[in-house]
């Protein structure tokens, strides 16, 4: 079946240039979640979405990052006025929200700020 | 601080080694992943679980709750099995997960 859907896979932009980004979770996956890796770097926790609740914008790094998940679906992280610090991969993953739900992730959007 | 500690972070080996990978963590937790990632791929989850053991083809995955502590395991490894393996625990106050930094192997034909 299909699986964690992201868009683009490769992004490159200048700096100062507002970026979206397009993650489609798994067909009836409640949580949703944003990280993003730097080069050599581990995985850092960016915002999370469950249902209709609250998102969890603790990891965001500054006010530049939003995002949004529309119709408890489809999730777009927006990055404004995108420094070169920003680039990174860009990883969503999704589960169906439970606390033994397995965790899938998409593949990624690399994210270059020249 | 980080709520979870990989080991090594780095590790080369023969192919046919016995491999084991360890991570500890600090948080309360309700479950816990290893992730797979291969270079300029995306993320696999291996396996996850909350008590005792799994097994899956050649990779065994431990985890003990009292001393918060989980161990992979790759039996006769092989140049295949080289990629970056990711701790990842999902706190029992929430379903916030935090991650390791991962251990990159790479295995030697």
């Amino acid at each position: 079946g299909a699986g964690v859907s992201q868009s683009p896979s490769n992004k490159v932009t200048e700096k100062g240039k507002d970026v979206e980004l397009r993650c489609d979770p798994i067909s009836g996956h409640t949580a949703l979640y944003w990280y993003r890796q730097s080069l050599g770097q581990g995985l850092e926790f960016l915002i999370y979405f469950q249902g209709n609740s609250a998102p969890d914008k603790s990891g965001l790094p500054s006010d530049r990052f939003s995002a949004e998940r529309t119709g408890g679906s489809v999730s777009t992280l927006t990055i404004q006025r995108t420094q070169q610090e920003d680039s990174a991969v860009y990883l969503c993953a999704s589960s169906l929200g439970q606390r033994y739900s397995p965790l899938h992730f998409g593949n990624g959007t690399r994210l270059t700020v020249t | 601080k980080n709520e979870v500690e990989q080991s090594p972070q780095n590790l080369t080996a023969q192919e046919g080694e016995f491999i084991t990978i360890n991570c500890s963590y600090s948080v309360g937790i309700s479950a816990l992943h290893w992730l797979q990632q291969h270079p300029g791929g995306g993320i696999v989850s291996l396996f996850m679980l909350s008590s005792g053991k799994k097994k899956h083809g050649r990779l065994i995955a431990t985890i003990n709750i009292q001393e918060k502590h989980s161990s992979l395991h790759i039996t006769a490894s092989h140049p295949r099995d080289s990629a970056v393996y990711i701790c990842a625990v999902i706190t029992n106050t929430g379903n916030q997960f935090y991650f390791g930094t991962g251990t990159s192997l790479t295995v030697i034909p």
